[in-house]
C-alpha cells in the first residue's frame, strides 16, 4: 500500500490567490481528516469525514478554508483567499473503523504550505 | 473539552541511555485512548505506542514503553537504548472512546540523540 498521498509536498503562492491542497486516503479507509502544523498552536483538527460525510469541521478557522470529498479516495482542501497566517504544514490522515479498538491514524508526509 | 500538555519543549540524551517523556491530559471520560507519536525531521508522522485506558498494563512496543497513571492523568513515554534515529519531535496524543474521532495533541517535546 502506497500510504496517504498528499500534492503538492511543497507550495508557495502569494497572499490572496487560491490554494488547493489534495489528498488521497488509504484504500479501504472510511475516514479521513485534515490537521494543519504550526510552531504556534501545534497540531490542529481541522475537519473529518466520515465515508465522505464532513463530520465535525469545528476547527476549520474561518469561511476562507473549505474542504470536500467527492468520493472514497480523494479529499481537497482549499483556502480563498489565502493570508500569510495560513503558512504552515498541513496533513491528510486516514482511518478504518474497527470493532472492539481505536482507529489508528495513518498521516500523509503533509504539505508545507508558505504564503507571501 | 480535553486537553493534553506536554512541558518538556526539548530534551536531550546521550546514545544508548533511557530518556523519559512526559505527558499529562485532562478529561471527565473514563474510557479513552493515548497515543505516542514520532515525527523525525522528514516530518512524516508515526505512531510509536499507544494505551487503552481501560488496560492497567502498560504498553511495550521494543524499546519504547509507557508509564500511564490513569489517577494522576499521566502518561509517559520511555525510551531504552537510545539511538540516533530516535532524534525527532514526540507527540503524545488523546482520543475518546466512542463517538468523537478527534485526536487531540500535546505541543510536542523535541528529543535529541547525542552520539
Amino acid at each position: 500500500d502506497a500510504g496517504v498521498i498528499q500534492s503538492p509536498r511543497h507550495e508557495v503562492t502569494e497572499m490572496g490567490q487560491e490554494v488547493t491542497l489534495r489528498c488521497k486516503p488509504i484504500s479501504g479507509h472510511d475516514y479521513l481528516f485534515w490537521y494543519r502544523q504550526t510552531m504556534m498552536r501545534g497540531l490542529e483538527l481541522l475537519i473529518y469525514f466520515n465515508n465522505n460525510v464532513p463530520i465535525d469541521d469545528s476547527g476549520m478557522p474561518e469561511d476562507r478554508f473549505s474542504a470536500k470529498m467527492p468520493n472514497a479516495s480523494f479529499s481537497t482542501l482549499k483556502i480563498q483567499p489565502s493570508e500569510p497566517r495560513d503558512s504552515a504544514v498541513y496533513f491528510c490522515a486516514s482511518s478504518l473503523r474497527l470493532a472492539g479498538g481505536p482507529n489508528e491514524q495513518f498521516f500523509g508526509p503533509g504539505t508545507r504550505l508558505t504564503v507571501l | 473539552a480535553q486537553t493534553v500538555t506536554q512541558s518538556q519543549p526539548e530534551m536531550s540524551v546521550q546514545e544508548a541511555e533511557t530518556v523519559t517523556l512526559s505527558c499529562t491530559y485532562d478529561t471527565s471520560e473514563s474510557n479513552y485512548y493515548l497515543f505516542w507519536y514520532k515525527q523525525p525531521p522528514s516530518r512524516q508522522m508515526i505512531l510509536v505506542i499507544r494505551q487503552e485506558a481501560y488496560k492497567q498494563q502498560n504498553a511495550t512496543e521494543n524499546r519504547f514503553s509507557v508509564n500511564f497513571q490513569k489517577a494522576a492523568k499521566s502518561f509517559s513515554l520511555k525510551i531504552s537504548d537510545s539511538q540516533l534515529g530516535d532524534t525527532a519531535m514526540y507527540f503524545c496524543a488523546f482520543l475518546t472512546q466512542g463517538g468523537s474521532e478527534k485526536l487531540v495533541f500535546g505541543k510536542g517535546t523535541k528529543l535529541t540523540v547525542n552520539p
